[in-house]
């Protein structure tokens, strides 16, 4: 069946520096993928989509790239914040149209 | 501002007492989802609409149910909430299949 793995752990990285998020997928080929962000006690915020034919996004600060031969997607923060601090989901169609499959996500905690 | 609203923010049920949780969405989505998400865990789709059209995920208990009475509004009822059912409960729209979900915040449900 199709997985999504992000990681588990919280990444804790200081201001100004560069945080790099991992989303890594299995049996499956998606056309996109989405990264959402997600703040304590409220609803995922979409920030970017990228297809499979699009190497890299980028969107301000935030860079997605999707290696679709390795089946991953990074999520790059630069010059990151205290306010960067949230939870990073990403999500692939599966299941059917109309519907994502989401990753649990990761916690990013961005020290001053 | 366009957007997804949800209806309490928090919600205390008595086991076994029935609960509503709202849905609203001012963006004229043709669908809406309705999703379960524990802590630390990634959102679970439990059913979603295109218009008025149901679809259930295979999963989701016979315990929830669901109602769209028009395009704006999305309800979901739990008729016998176990304590298994707390969770938040997270409404989002979208377009369509492959274009980002905008979430309501959210209602967290108790059951005491």
């Amino acid at each position: 069946s199709q997985k999504i793995e992000q990681n588990s752990e919280a990444l804790n990285i200081q201001e100004g520096k560069t945080a790099t998020l991992t989303c890594n997928y299995t049996n499956y080929s998606p056309a996109y993928l989405q990264w959402y962000r997600q703040d304590p006690g409220r609803g995922p915020v979409f920030l970017l989509l990228i297809r499979e034919n699009e190497k890299e996004k980028r969107k301000e600060r935030l860079k997605v790239t999707f290696d679709t031969t390795l089946k991953q997607s990074l999520f790059h923060i630069t010059a990151s914040q205290p306010a960067d601090s949230a939870t990073y989901l990403c999500a692939l169609p599966g299941g059917g149209y109309n519907k994502l499959i989401f990753g649990a996500g990761t916690r990013l905690a961005v020290h001053p | 501002d366009a957007m997804v609203i949800q209806n309490p923010r928090y919600q205390v049920t008595q086991f076994g007492k029935p609960v509503t949780l709202s849905c609203s969405q001012t963006l004229n989505h043709n669908v809406m989802y309705w999703y379960q998400q524990k802590s630390s865990q990634a959102p679970k789709l439990l059913f979603h609409y295109y218009d008025k059209d149901f679809n259930n995920e295979a999963d989701t208990p016979d315990n929830f149910q669901s109602r769209r009475p028009n395009t704006s509004f999305c309800f979901l009822d739990i008729r016998s909430p176990g304590l298994g059912d707390a969770a938040m409960y997270l409404c989002a729209t979208s377009s369509s299949g492959d274009q980002p979900q905008h979430f309501g915040d959210g209602t967290r449900l108790s059951i005491l």
